[in-house]
């Protein structure tokens, strides 16, 4: 099992460019998210995921899109990048019990800097 | 929703005593308590979770306890090492919406001095 895998691991933009970071996992789980980490604040949430289909917002989830094509991926889209949206995000996923989201397994992290 | 505060930002102990991280949370329904360890450069892991209804939780050289009354929780390191030196996480579960996502708390960078 590869777990949680993302792409890419760094990435420099322009303001104003457009990308996709790519979470794939390979365990079945129903939640996915996508999380933001800053310096002194923590884990963000972003969007996430509770099934193929279904997406919902997070804390965070302006200038950023996702889509829950199949069970497996869950990419983030940054339509327009801005210097503010420069962090290290993370994909978590887990499965989903009744009482909601459980163990959360981490991708390794994309490094995104805006310029 | 929920919100998750975590003292001290930064800690450091000398190797062999004891670390203590400390987290409120604002949400009186929340049930799930997981910490996450992050090293340098790498990802989170869980290390330990509570559920509420238990009030302590040991593994080992780690312990967690949960105080519902008072809304807060803490992570209890005894007999560090510098392999403990890492950020730590603190994290709540809502107990409202359809995912009943985690809340995470702002990090604490513990360092072991040898």
């Amino acid at each position: 099992n590869a777990g949680v895998t993302q792409t890419p691991k760094f990435q420099v933009l322009k303001t104003g460019q457009s990308m996709t970071l790519q979470c794939a996992q390979d365990m079945n789980h129903e939640y996915m998210s996508w999380y933001r980490q800053d310096p002194g604040m923590g884990l963000r949430l972003i969007h996430y995921s509770v099934g193929a289909g279904i997406t919902d917002q997070g804390e965070v989830p302006n200038g950023y899109n996702v889509s829950r094509s199949t069970t497996e991926d869950f990419p983030l889209r940054l339509l327009s990048a801005a210097p503010s949206q420069t962090s290290v995000y993370f994909c978590a996923s887990s499965l989903r019990t009744s009482a909601g989201a459980n163990v959360l397994t981490f991708g390794a992290g994309s490094r995104l800097t805006v310029l | 929703g929920e919100n998750v505060e975590q003292h001290p930002s930064t800690l450091s102990v000398q190797e062999g005593d004891s670390a203590v991280i400390k987290c409120t949370y604002s949400d009186s329904a929340s049930n799930y308590f997981p910490w996450y360890k992050q090293e340098l450069g790498k990802r989170p892991q869980l290390i330990i979770d509570i559920r509420s209804n238990v009030g302590e939780k040991k593994d080992q050289r780690i312990a967690v306890t949960l105080n519902k009354t008072a809304k807060h929780f803490s992570l209890h390191i005894t007999e560090t090492q510098p392999e403990d030196s890492a950020v730590y996480f603190c994290a709540a579960r809502a107990s409202s919406g359809s995912a009943r996502q985690l809340t995470f708390g702002s990090g604490t960078q513990l360092t072991v001095l040898p």
